[in-house]
């Protein structure tokens, strides 16, 4: 069951320019991940944010948690090449295992 | 760091074969997990195990099976392989705790004729 629903599907952006994704689920959680994919390789973990925080930092990343809206968002700043990689959120229902959103396809426009 | 290793980047099988797909952790995490990955659809989970000689169905088990005898090793196996299950196959690892990070292998992409 797919319980991440992230937007936009794709994102296309000058480099520099900041950029935020958006991820809503649909039942109580324990925390939430942001992962990134590079094209044809494996998820490497980007940041976590527990369900009793709001904000979170993370060198170039921020990213913010609304459980009373149940929904999460990723920014990226200053994007640069490097960043062009599908992003996806997780959510950690407390049950030893994620479910993944769909992502989002994110390209940097040198 | 963390390492997970899938013994296959690329597989060409034919429909009917037997497929094994092999993922080594070296972090000594109780958890593993199998996942395919296809367009539009993100990843679903395949199975997961949660210690050696267990397995949990994911939410879409059918047409496969799982193997944990040594800790590390995750195997996901494929009894008859047909051509809806071409795909990229995705295996993680994770300590058992509190927050569930998972740590995820290179994949391999798989591709049933």
């Amino acid at each position: 069951s797919q319980q991440g629903e992230e937007d936009p599907q794709a994102l296309s952006i000058q480099e520099g320019e900041n950029a935020t994704m958006n991820c809503s689920y649909k039942t109580s959680i324990n925390n939430l991940q942001w992962y990134r994919q590079n094209s044809g390789r494996g998820l490497v973990h980007l940041i976590l944010i527990r369900s009793n925080e709001r904000e979170k930092h993370s060198g170039r990343l921020r990213v913010t948690l609304d459980t009373s809206k149940k929904s999460s968002s990723l920014l990226i700043t200053a994007s640069r090449a490097a960043d062009t990689a599908s992003y996806f959120c997780a959510t950690d229902t407390g049950a030893q295992k994620l479910v993944f959103g769909q992502g989002t396809r994110l390209t940097i426009n040198p | 760091d963390v390492k997970v290793t899938q013994s296959s980047r690329y597989l060409v099988k034919r429909t009917g074969e037997k497929v094994f797909l092999e993922c080594v952790q070296d972090m000594d995490h109780e958890n593993m997990f199998w996942y395919r990955q296809d367009p539009g659809l993100g990843l679903r989970l395949i199975y997961f195990s949660y210690d050696v000689k267990m397995k949990e169905k994911g939410d879409i088990p059918e047409g496969y099976s799982v193997s944990r005898e040594k800790k590390e090793r995750f195997s996901l196996i494929l009894e008859s392989a047909s051509t809806n299950q071409t795909s990229m196959y995705l295996c993680a690892s994770a300590t058992y705790s509190g927050i569930a990070t998972q740590y995820f292998g290179p994949g391999t992409r798989l591709l049933v004729l």
